[in-house]
């Protein structure tokens, strides 16, 4: 069963206008979440997160927003740049288990 | 060096032949993860250390997978008997320390392909 799901497997978005990339999660023991970014022929790169006890985390251009009753979050990207070109995975944890639940990933596509 | 590296980056073996891969963390770190990533999918859970022992084995497929860690430092995860369906990239992560207080920010290395023919 697929806990973490990223129903969007690309999106293409215009350089200088916001990207929204989605996610969905199903385990409700859930309480911490994380985007990655990745890159052709490299491993995943940590991007931003956010704990179940907000609802919004904001660092630069990126910012997460959390929906505990829609088991749904969001990463938006404002303005998109074309280094933004990469695929963004959602991943959640919850306390005391040590591994990340990952979605499929959405690949991500700026054109200038 | 400074971040995780795996070997080898890439390899083709043959089905039912035995594979290792090798993980460097990052120095220092406590917390090892191996993940596996097939294609068009995310990474997905195979084990987690906690310093020389594996702490949780649960996302392990079968008993042909098997991973140590002896020192602390360096793991190795060998697969045995190889089937095409192992056929993946294998990444590997460290944290600086896990527990329940881990925030979950694993730094990856670029993974080791491994196909199977």
């Amino acid at each position: 069963d697929q806990q973490v799901k990223q129903n969007s497997p690309s999106l293409s978005v215009q350089e200088g206008r916001i990207s929204i990339l989605n996610c969905d999660y199903t385990n409700s023991m859930f309480d911490y979440f994380l985007w990655y970014k990745k890159y052709p022929a490299e491993g995943p790169t940590f991007l931003i997160s956010i704990s179940s006890i907000k609802d919004k985390n904001e660092d630069g251009r990126f910012t997460v927003f959390l929906n505990k009753s829609a088991k749904h979050l969001s990463l938006h990207i404002v303005p998109s740049q074309p280094g933004d070109s990469a695929v963004y995975f959602c991943a959640a944890s919850f306390q005391g288990a040590q591994k990340l639940v990952f979605g499929q990933g959405t690949r991500l596509t700026i054109n200038p | 060096g400074a971040g995780v590296s795996q070997t080898p980056s890439n390899k083709v073996t043959e089905k039912g032949k035995y594979v290792e891969l090798r993980c460097d963390p990052i120095s220092g770190h406590t917390a090892l993860y191996w993940y596996r990533q097939s294609l068009g999918q995310g990474p997905e859970f195979l084990i987690y250390f906690q310093g020389t022992g594996a702490a949780d084995d649960s996302g392990l497929p079968n008993d042909r997978f098997f991973a140590v860690r002896p020192e602390g430092s360096v793991s190795t995860l060998k697969i045995q008997r190889t089937e095409r369906g192992d056929s993946a990239v294998y990444l590997c992560a460290s944290s600086l320390t896990g527990g329940t207080g881990n925030t979950g920010e694993l730094f990856f290395g670029e993974g080791s392909r491994l196909t199977v023919l």
